[in-house]
């Protein structure tokens, strides 16, 4: 069954630092999108990407985040200068379609921890 | 107030017992509600989605929407350990944005 795989499933970064947090779609899936789970917390919306450019961002993807499709089949998260409460798992999705019910395929989710 | 809500458990019942896990939201133009399984250390998987209201049935697992009153529900039928895991419900806002609950913690013991 086809997969949305995430790297890494965890990074311990540095307060301040940049991280890159990268996810590669299922293959034939159009929409990609970034939701996070702070711990204990509700999973939210992040950002939503189609045809190379975000659709929808909320109100947490300010200018410290960035997201970009660099070869066609990687979609990254990059966040410029982590804060302590970017912590959290970072989930990668895609989906076939725009639709009422597009259906969407999560990855496994990328830890992050900010020192 | 917020979006959907949902009780975070921990819910723990017997093998062989019915669950019933529910939700409430508070945007009346919401029409598509999903139920994602969410194992430890894994990402949310979808087990259903329902449209508008009325029921869906998938195996042992039956999803509910009841618009007028707000109330989404999703009831497990003989479970099983394998079950054991949270549950989040979802709404979808707009075209793309998924809006979930807080998930449900279920156990079910042998």
């Amino acid at each position: 069954e086809p997969e949305v795989t995430q790297t890494p499933s965890h990074q311990v970064t540095q307060m301040g630092q940049e991280v890159i947090l990268r996810c590669v779609p299922i293959s034939n899936h159009l929409y990609f999108y970034w939701y996070r789970q702070i711990l204990g917390q509700k999973v939210e919306f992040l950002v939503s990407f189609y045809n190379n450019e975000i659709s929808e961002k909320s109100e947490i993807f300010d200018d410290q985040f960035s997201v970009e499709r660099p070869d066609g089949s990687n979609f990254t998260l990059k966040i410029r200068s982590t804060k302590l409460e970017d912590s959290a798992m970072y989930f990668c999705a895609s989906g076939p379609r725009l639709s009422g019910a597009n259906v969407l395929t999560f990855g496994a989710g990328s830890r992050l921890t900010v020192l | 107030q917020k979006e959907v809500e949902q009780d975070p458990g921990p819910l723990s019942v017997p093998e062989g017992a019915i669950v019933s896990l529910n939700c409430t939201y508070s945007n009346s133009a919401f029409q598509y509600f999903m139920w994602y399984r969410q194992y430890s250390r894994k990402g949310p998987e979808l087990l259903m989605y329902t449209y508008s209201s009325g029921n869906k049935e998938d195996g042992r697992f039956t999803a509910q929407v009841d618009k007028s009153s707000k109330y989404i529900s999703l009831f497990i039928r003989d479970s099983q350990p394998s079950d054991s895991a949270t549950y989040l419900c979802a709404t979808l806002q707009g075209a793309q944005k998924l809006v979930f609950g807080q998930g449900t913690r279920l156990t079910i013991n042998p």
